[in-house]
């Protein structure tokens, strides 16, 4: 089967960073997302990592180590605005089809 | 707007009910999926077709089925509706097989069940 874990809440306060981590087991692997939900709206992309490192891209930095199956999304200078869940997903497929397979989700809540 | 487009947004209806919804994805895109979304649950992988084939299957069940039409636009169809199938269903659209490129999402359907 597949396994995608994250946590499934944290808290932290405007202005601070934090830092979600993911960890997947899983039969394949063709890359990583980080996707953004708010609640009842459709998730939007943040991230894709393939290879081993950090990708930055403004307040939003993701980071992924394909050996130990791991992966985490670092966010800086929190907003109130940046209350959502975030979702961890990972590729795989092969020449037939592929699916993006999901965790559970994490909630961040940003407080004053 | 992101592109892709849901149609119905809201859908309440009966147990043992069948019910119709519709995805057009990006332009462009020949690749659509479907997830299915219970409240406060993860999203749990449907379908992927690809140019009017299918692709890839995950945990859909039975009652449920899905087609691509040579538009590229795609309806998946829920039958003997149980209170369960309640959910927010989305669909996503992407160029190829989304390696590299991710998925475009749809803004839902928010299936009622009653």
């Amino acid at each position: 089967g597949q396994n995608i874990d994250q946590p499934t809440e944290m808290t932290a306060t405007e202005g601070a960073i934090v830092q979600i981590n993911c960890t997947y087991q899983t039969s394949g692997f063709n890359g990583l997302f980080w996707y953004q939900q708010h609640a009842g709206e459709a998730p939007t992309f943040l991230s894709y990592n393939v290879l081993d490192g950090l990708e930055e891209k403004g307040r939003f930095s993701s980071f992924l180590s394909r050996s130990k199956g791991y992966s985490y999304l670092l966010l800086k200078e929190l907003q109130m605005k940046d209350s959502a869940s975030y979702l961890c997903a990972v590729i795989i497929g092969d020449n037939a089809g592929n699916m993006l397979t999901f965790g559970g989700g994490t909630r961040l809540m940003v407080k004053p | 707007d992101s592109g892709v487009t849901q149609t119905p947004k809201h859908l309440i209806t009966a147990t043992g009910q069948r019910v119709t919804l519709r995805c057009s994805p990006r332009s462009g895109d020949l690749s659509v999926y479907w997830y299915q979304q219970s409240l406060d649950q993860g999203l749990q992988f449907l379908i992927q077709y690809y140019n009017g084939e299918e692709r890839a299957k995950g945990n859909i069940l039975e009652r449920f089925s899905a087609q691509q039409f040579p538009d590229l636009h795609s309806e998946l169809n829920l039958s003997s509706l149980e209170l369960g199938d309640s959910a927010l269903y989305f669909c996503a659209s992407s160029v190829a097989d989304g390696v590299g490129y991710g998925y475009t999402f749809g803004s839902g359907t928010r299936l009622t069940v009653v």
